[in-house]
């Protein structure tokens, strides 16, 4: 699978949206990118997911690059609860055999 | 609906013993992963089932990890003889067969100390 680069950690003003980038250069066409977060002393936790086009749930939205080599995930308005460290995966398919190999992440601080 | 159970939610143990882990999956959920997370560090896959057949132990230290589903179900993780380094998180995560982005759902994580 192909790796992700993330910026270790950021901050954010709770209210404001929050930006987190991934740039996954080397991956293939057939490669998802998957975001979770794991909020301290929880296990992580499945936010969203696509393959080329952005995509919005009532958690966030992702934005893919036209090339594939980058994505950003979008947190419309933080909370002190969206605190986490987030990964940025990406991962063949969509069956049940594609790993998730997870990679440090960002760690986001929400402040008030 | 109910998550994934994990248990117990904390463990010491002196090297060279021995211990168990054990995870309850989600209802239905057909495929079932092992976690070892190590502090500061993003969780490593150590070994997936798909009901009760492996699909991937290749980051399994077989010399001493073991893992068993019977019956598909529950699962049960062994650590024998433990070492200093196997001080973890070990996550246990189930997912459906066929679903929205086979998300993974993740339990509590059993944190693992080794002295």
């Amino acid at each position: 699978d192909a790796k992700t680069t993330q910026p270790p950690s950021m901050d954010c003003a709770e209210g404001r949206a929050a930006n987190l980038p991934c740039n996954h250069s080397t991956i293939s066409g057939n490669e998802y990118v998957y975001w979770y977060r794991q909020i301290h002393s929880q296990g992580p936790q499945y936010i969203i997911h696509g393959l080329k086009n952005n995509e919005t749930n009532e958690m966030a939205s992702l934005i893919i690059t036209e090339d594939r080599k980058s994505s950003t995930l979008i947190l419309p308005h933080a909370t002190l609860r969206d605190t986490a460290v987030y990964y940025c995966i990406v991962r063949v398919g969509v069956d049940s055999w594609g790993k998730l190999q997870f990679g440090a992440g960002t760690q986001v601080v929400v402040t008030p | 609906e109910a998550g994934v159970a994990q248990s117990p939610r904390y463990k010491i143990i002196e090297k060279r013993q021995s211990v168990a882990f054990w995870c309850n999956p989600i209802s239905g959920h057909a495929t079932l992963y092992w976690y070892q997370q190590i502090l500061g560090q993003g969780p490593k896959l150590l070994i997936q089932f798909q009901n009760n057949g492996v699909v991937d132990d290749s980051q399994l230290p077989k010399d001493r990890f073991s893992a068993e589903r019977l019956k598909g179900v529950d699962s049960t993780l062994k650590i024998q003889p433990a070492k200093l380094e196997d001080s973890a998180v070990y996550l246990c995560a189930s997912s459906l067969l066929y679903a929205r982005g086979y998300e993974q759902y993740f339990g509590p994580g059993t944190r693992l100390t080794v002295t």
